[in-house]
C-alpha cells in the first residue's frame, strides 16, 4: 500500500496569514496516462469531508481560489494565501492511483 | 442537487452483520463511480471501497476484503455495503461518496453524504 505522510499534523495561524501543509507518498502518484492521483479534503468540525482539490492542483466548482494544490511525483503542498475563520478543521491528502486508496494522518488547522 | 444519504447504520455483534444503504439523486447514477470511507470517531479517514459506474469492476481495503461487498443498483440509484464477520475494529461512522468520474480509482470523491455510524460491540 502507498503510504500518506502529512505534515505538520498541527497548524495555528493567525486570520490573514499563509499557511501550507505538506504531503509525502511512498511512491510516486503519476500515472500513466499523464494524471498525478493526489487529493486534498477538509472535514470542518461536525462536518464530511470535501473535496477541495484533485489531481494536485485542480479545484473543485466553489473553492475559494485561496487554495492552491502544488507538487509532483511523491512531494505535494496545500497553500492557503491568506486563511480565515471558516477554513478551520482537518486536511487530508489521498492518493488515488491504485487500490487501496489512502489517506494522509490529517493536519488540524485551527485559528490563533 | 446532489443529495447522498446513508442508513443502515446499527448497533451489532461481534461476528455479525450489516447493509449499509446509499441513496443518490440530483445526477446520473449509473456514470459515476462510488465509494465508501470511514471514520472513527475523532480519528483520521480511512478508505473503505470504491465500485465503478456499471457495477463491474470494485476494489477493497485490505482490512475489509472478504469480509465486505459493495454493490450498486443503478435503477434504484442506491449503492450498498454489505458487511459480514463484523469486528470491533469495524465500528466507525461510514460515509459514501460520489466519484468525479465513472471509472473504480479510489479517489477524486467530490460529494459525501452526513454519515451513518456502525457500532460493532457485546
Amino acid at each position: 500500500d502507498i503510504l500518506m505522510t502529512q505534515s505538520p499534523l498541527s497548524l495555528p495561524v493567525t486570520p490573514g496569514e499563509p499557511a501550507s501543509i505538506s504531503c509525502r507518498s511512498s511512491q510516486s502518484l503519476l500515472a500513466g496516462n499523464g494524471n498525478t492521483y493526489l487529493d486534498w479534503y477538509l472535514q470542518k468540525p461536525g462536518q464530511s469531508p470535501q473535496l477541495l482539490i484533485y489531481f494536485v492542483s485542480n479545484r473543485t466548482s466553489g473553492v475559494p481560489d485561496r487554495f492552491s494544490g502544488s507538487g509532483s511525483g511523491t512531494d505535494f503542498t496545500l497553500k492557503i494565501t491568506r486563511v480565515e475563520a471558516e477554513d478551520v478543521g482537518f486536511y487530508y491528502c489521498m492518493q488515488g492511483l491504485q487500490a487501496p486508496g489512502t489517506f494522509g494522518q490529517g493536519t488540524k488547522l485551527e485559528i490563533k | 442537487e446532489v443529495k447522498l444519504l446513508e442508513s443502515g447504520g446499527d448497533l451489532e455483534q461481534p461476528g455479525g452483520s450489516l447493509r449499509l444503504s446509499c441513496a443518490a439523486s440530483g445526477f446520473i447514477f449509473s456514470t459515476y463511480a462510488m465509494g465508501w470511507v470511514r471514520q472513527v470517531p475523532g480519528k483520521g479517514l480511512e478508505w473503505v471501497s470504491v465500485i465503478s459506474g456499471g457495477g463491474d469492476a470494485t476494489y477493497y481495503a485490505d482490512s475489509v476484503k472478504g469480509r465486505f461487498t459493495t454493490s450498486r443498483d443503478n435503477s434504484k440509484n442506491t449503492l450498498f455495503l454489505q458487511m459480514n464477520s463484523l469486528t470491533v475494529d469495524d465500528t466507525a461512522i461510514y460515509y459514501c461518496a460520489k466519484r468525479i468520474f465513472g471509472a473504480a480509482v479510489p479517489g477524486q470523491f467530490d460529494y459525501w453524504g452526513p454519515g451513518t455510524l456502525v457500532t460493532v460491540s457485546s
